[in-house]
């Protein structure tokens, strides 16, 4: 299995265009989410998905858009960047029962704005 | 307002000594998560604490969840230069507000 797989794993923007960070899991699991962290800060959730074709906002959810069409993929667009975009975002998943939602990570993709 | 906090956010120790990394959270729940997270690097699982009481070791490292207490710790017991790292905890209040809030993170280095 490959896990969570993330890309690109760098990219560089100019303020106001536009890009879609790609996320794809092969382990079945039904949650994903898209997660924000800023130099030595924690994570940020941004949106997540408890399944094909729903997704929910998270804690700073303005400026990004979702969409979960398959289990496996969940692509995170960003319209009009942003300096304050500037971050690596990374994408997860879990597979929830009642007790665990573990969280699997992929390897990130690294943000600038310019 | 659910509220993740730990301390300390960074911690500068020696090798072979022991050190705790306390999780404090604001709301009721009884999962909790510890990730290890290596520079420029992703998050990885260390521990998974699913009930009240929980404990879990790996190694050098031993976390704890007492839930009427709203805290978890991760212990270092004899710390080694490889355990530098950034942890996070992160609670799961996916039952209640649908939620996994992480806490900020604590930057550890140990001197050899």
């Amino acid at each position: 299995n490959a896990g969570v797989t993330q890309t690109p794993k760098f990219r560089i923007l100019k303020i106001g265009q536009s890009m879609t960070l790609q996320c794809t899991q092969d382990m079945n699991h039904n949650y994903m989410y898209w997660y924000r962290q800023d130099p030595g800060m924690g994570l940020k959730l941004i949106y997540y998905s408890v399944g094909a074709g729903i997704t929910d906002k998270g804690e700073v959810p303005n400026g990004y858009n979702v969409s979960r069409s398959t289990t496996e993929d969940f692509p995170l667009r960003l319209e009009l960047a942003a300096p304050s975009q500037t971050s690596v975002y990374f994408c997860a998943s879990s597979y929830r029962d009642y007790l665990n939602h573990e969280q699997y990570f992929g390897p990130g993709t690294r943000l600038t704005v310019t | 307002e659910l509220k993740v906090e730990q301390n300390p956010l960074f911690l500068s120790m020696q090798e072979g000594k022991n050190y705790t990394i306390y999780c404090n959270y604001s709301t009721t729940s009884d999962r909790l998560y510890w990730y290890r997270q290596d520079p420029g690097k992703s998050l990885e699982s260390l521990f998974v604490l699913l009930s009240n009481g929980a404990v879990k070791q790996e190694g050098r490292l031993m976390a704890s969840l007492d839930t009427k207490a709203r805290l978890s710790t991760l212990h270092i017991t004899a710390a080694v230069h490889d355990l530098s790292a950034t942890y996070f905890c992160a609670v799961d209040f996916m039952n209640r507000d649908d939620k996994i809030i992480f806490g900020k993170g604590t930057r550890l280095h140990i001197l050899p």
